[in-house]
């Protein structure tokens, strides 16, 4: 069964300076589809970025951007310039194209951006 | 398009008493799912469905009941609430087949209490 894991429970950074979520999973897939989501004090899942696991190229999203080492099973997020509004807790997930397959979520990391 | 909403938006129970949590989409899409967070312990998928009348068990099942008769509502069912209930509840819906550029969205979430 595939699996996520978050080694880091809680991270810190100072506003804009920049900092590295780390995600790896498990999977004996080839071809999959891994996220980052960010969850804020509203509680609502916002989608931040998306890789394509048979994409050699990491994903950006304006200050977002991920290191994704397939072989290695890594997907790490990098959030540049920090901002006060980062604050949040982040998910990595997996999934693939097969049918009807669950999303697998790893247990999330807190960030805190220290003014 | 409203997206992913639910309702309501938190709610208190006494053990024992029953109730329904809404979950409907205007997405049009096939699957839908129920998760409930608690703290350290990330997202756990209760039950999905990957369409009307299909419905099957997720990761904590026991103590809810699903149904899905239509595309876009999915309720989520506690027969006999429990402390243990307690949680963050949310929904979600995907297309059956993810496929390259599409993610699952999420409702708002509904915080339950039981005492």
């Amino acid at each position: 069964a595939q699996t996520v894991t978050q080694s880091q429970p809680e991270m810190s950074v100072q506003e804009a300076e920049t900092v590295t979520l780390s995600c790896t999973y498990d999977t004996s897939e080839s071809d999959y589809y891994l996220f980052w989501y960010k969850q804020p004090p509203s509680r609502q899942m916002i989608l931040v970025i998306r890789q394509e696991a048979y994409k050699q190229q990491n994903a950006t999203e304006n200050r977002f951007s991920v290191n994704f080492q397939k072989a290695a099973k890594s997907f790490s997020l990098k959030i540049s310039d920090s901002q006060l509004g980062d604050a949040a807790m982040y998910f990595c997930a997996y999934n693939t194209h097969n049918y009807g397959q669950n999303f697998v979520f790893g247990p999330g990391t807190r960030l805190s951006v220290l003014p | 398009n409203a997206g992913v909403t639910q309702t309501p938006k938190f709610q208190v129970l006494k053990t024992g008493q029953s109730m329904t949590l809404q979950c409907a989409q205007d997405m049009n899409h096939e699957y839908m799912s129920w998760y409930r967070q608690d703290p350290g312990m990330g997202l756990r998928l209760i039950h999905y469905s990957v369409g009307a009348g299909i419905t099957d068990q997720g990761e904590v099942p026991n103590g809810y009941n699903v149904s899905r008769s239509t595309t876009e509502d999915f309720p989520l069912r506690l027969l006999s609430a429990a402390p243990s209930q307690t949680s963050v509840y949310f929904c979600a819906s995907r297309r059956v087949y993810l496929t390259r550029g599409e993610t699952q969205y999420f409702g708002p979430g509904t915080r339950l209490l039981v005492l």
